[in-house]
């Protein structure tokens, strides 16, 4: 297997644009996390799926992001406007069990938006 | 606040020593989690440990779980120059897994 896909790998975009950020899980892998890392809040987990249903998006900053998975092999995290402070890496992960069981993460995105 | 908090933040060791890296948690977990990330790249998970283990061994990785005191520690023996990453202890608490801000760990030549 690949492993976790993401892309694009580099994404540097202008205030107020859209974003939109797209993960391939491992093949089998029910659940999928995506998650953002700083510097200053370190990784938080923003969302996470299980066969394609959303079930706890508690950690989504704002209503400017969105994230979907229309099948099983392919998620997007979408922000719209993007913010300056949005400026971070965004890592996509799958595992077979939530959080009992090891995260297989992706190469992540690192998100620039000036 | 982090569920997880590693400690010594930073850590500078020369090659062949070994490393040790602490984690403390705040609530009860079923399990705990020991991850790697190289510059630039994604986490790597290393180790898992349940809260009815007290030592687990993989290669040159060794931890422990002292659920009594709420801390785990990942020791690195004989450490490498590819060994130079950040580790991160991460816990399962509250339906979530909450990962610490990590231990950037350099080896030294």
């Amino acid at each position: 297997d690949a492993g976790v896909i993401q892309s694009p790998r580099h994404e540097v975009t202008e205030m107020g644009q859209e974003v939109t950020l797209r993960c391939k899980p491992i093949s089998g892998h029910d659940y999928l996390f995506w998650y953002r890392q700083t510097m200053m809040r370190g990784l938080e987990l923003l969302i996470y799926f299980n066969n394609n249903v959303p079930i706890d998006d508690s950690g989504m900053p704002e209503d400017r992001f969105s994230a979907k998975m229309p099948n099983a092999s392919f998620s997007t995290l979408k922000i719209q406007p993007s913010e300056p402070r949005d400026s971070a890496v965004y890592f996509c992960a799958s595992s077979t069990r939530p959080f009992t069981d090891t995260q297989y993460f992706g190469p992540g995105t690192r998100l620039t938006v000036l | 606040s982090q569920q997880g908090e590693e400690d010594p933040q930073a850590l500078s060791i020369q090659e062949g020593e070994n490393a040790t890296m602490n984690c403390s948690y705040k609530t009860s977990i079923n399990n705990l989690q020991w991850y790697r990330q190289n510059s630039g790249r994604g986490l790597v998970h290393l180790i898992l440990i349940r809260s009815n283990e007290r030592e687990k061994h993989s290669g040159r990785l060794r931890v422990t779980l002292d659920t009594s005191k709420k801390s785990s520690s990942l020791l690195i023996t004989a450490s490498r120059a590819a060994d130079t990453a950040s580790y991160f202890c991460a816990t399962d608490a509250s339906s979530k897994i909450i990962f610490g801000s990590g231990t950037r760990l350099s080896i030294r030549p």
